[in-house]
Formats: C-alpha cells, sequence, structure tokens
C-alpha cells in the first residue's frame, strides 16, 4: 500500500529559527495535502497543492510539491511558539481514502 | 457555523465491549469520514461514508462498521474491543461529491475527536 514518511520526526528550535520538514510518498501522488496538529487537537487543514513543482506561501509557511509528484516540504521562516505541534503531510487515494504521513513534531523555545 | 462535532468525548471501556462513537459534519458537507489515531502516530483512514454509502475503506478488522444517516452524520461502531483499540477516534467531513469536483473539496475538517481508552 502506499507509504507515506516525513523526516525529522521531531524537531526542537530556538524562536526566531527556521524550520523544515519533508515529505515522501511511495508512488506518485495527485495532489498532497498539509495539515497541522497542536497538542490535544485535531488536525486542521493547511494546505492542498495539486501541480508539479507547485509553490504556495502562506505569511511565514512555504509549501513545495517536487517536480515528480512523489515529495513536498513545509518550511516555516522564523518560528514563533504559536507553531508548536505536529506537522503532516497527507496523500488523498482513491475517492477520500487519505494516507496520512508519520508527522514531524516542532517544538520551539521561547 | 458550528464545525464538526463529536460524541462522547472520552469513553473508558473494557476489553470484548462494544462502543458507538458519533459525528455531525459541517452543515453542507455529505462526506464523511472515519481515521484512528494512536498516541504518537498519524490519523489512520478507516471510512468514508457519502450519501449514506461506504465509499472507501481502510485496513481494518470487521470489528469495525459504520453507518451514515439520512441527515449525513454518522455512527462507528467497534464490537470486540482490544486493548488496541485505545486511541483518538477523528470524524471528518467535507464538501467532496461523488463525480465532478474541485480540489478545494478535498480539504476535510476535523472533529475534536473521542478519546476511546480499552482497559
Amino acid at each position: 500500500g502506499q507509504q507515506v514518511m516525513q523526516i525529522p520526526q521531531y524537531q526542537h528550535v530556538q524562536e526566531g529559527e527556521d524550520f523544515t520538514t519533508y515529505c515522501n510518498s511511495s508512488t506518485t501522488l495527485s495532489n498532497i495535502q498539509w495539515y497541522k496538529q497542536r497538542p490535544g487537537g485535531h488536525p486542521v487543514f493547511l494546505i492542498q497543492l495539486v501541480k508539479s513543482g507547485e509553490v504556495k506561501k502562506q505569511k511565514r509557511l512555504t509549501f513545495q510539491f517536487g517536480e515528480a509528484k512523489k515529495n513536498s516540504s513545509l518550511h516555516i521562516t522564523a518560528t514563533q511558539t504559536t507553531d508548536v505541534g505536529t506537522y503532516f503531510c497527507a496523500a488523498p487515494g482513491g475517492y477520500q481514502k487519505v494516507t496520512f504521513g508519520t508527522g514531524t513534531k516542532l517544538q520551539v523555545i521561547p | 457555523d458550528a464545525g464538526v462535532t463529536q460524541s462522547p468525548t472520552h469513553l473508558i471501556k473494557t476489553r470484548g465491549q462494544q462502543v458507538t462513537l458519533r459525528c455531525s459534519p459541517i452543515s453542507g458537507h455529505k462526506s464523511v469520514s472515519w481515521y484512528q489515531q494512536v498516541l504518537g502516530q498519524g490519523p489512520q483512514f478507516i471510512f468514508q461514508y457519502y450519501e449514506k454509502e461506504e465509499r472507501g475503506r481502510g485496513n481494518f478488522p470487521d470489528r469495525f462498521s459504520a453507518r451514515q444517516f439520512p441527515n449525513y452524520s454518522s455512527e462507528l461502531n467497534v464490537n470486540a474491543l482490544l486493548l488496541g483499540d485505545s486511541a483518538l477516534y477523528l470524524c471528518a467531513s467535507s464538501l467532496w461529491v461523488l463525480g465532478p469536483s474541485t480540489p478545494a473539496d478535498n480539504e476535510q475538517f476535523f472533529g475534536p475527536g473521542t478519546r476511546l481508552t480499552v482497559l
């Protein structure tokens, strides 16, 4: 079955430093989604990327979809304590059978 | 507008018992999906329901079943509970439709989840 891996598993950064998480799929993807889950909370949709090589920005967050549509990345510039949480990439399959990645847990040290 | 709601918030059961979890989607959303999230892992897809029919099923045993009602709310049932069923059960709704849809229709809105503990 489809596998979606993320690295790193954990990341501790000083507030103000940048952060990047990488997502890799075993298969070519039609699109990829990113979610954020705060501690004790539920996943919240951030963005969906559809086109090969697509880059989208949301304030300090930059999302990229690889040219081969098998990998993606999320980069946060100048992290803030509000960025704390686990970031998941998610690969939709048939219908809405979504395969979530393993997640990257971000801790921001004030 | 209210978001996705789930009940109960927490539940404690013993091995062998049965449990029913409930979900109400965002108004206008006809697609409901269920996920299991074990502590420290990403959500695992269990079911998708659309227009009262099962449209997708993940790799879960037959002890897991679900249904969707005419008002698009949904229930997840788990029989013969095992210790390993302890998890956060998440419900998500979306504007996804069977047929032509836009990428925006894929956005899933998650509820707060039901924390199930099996002792």
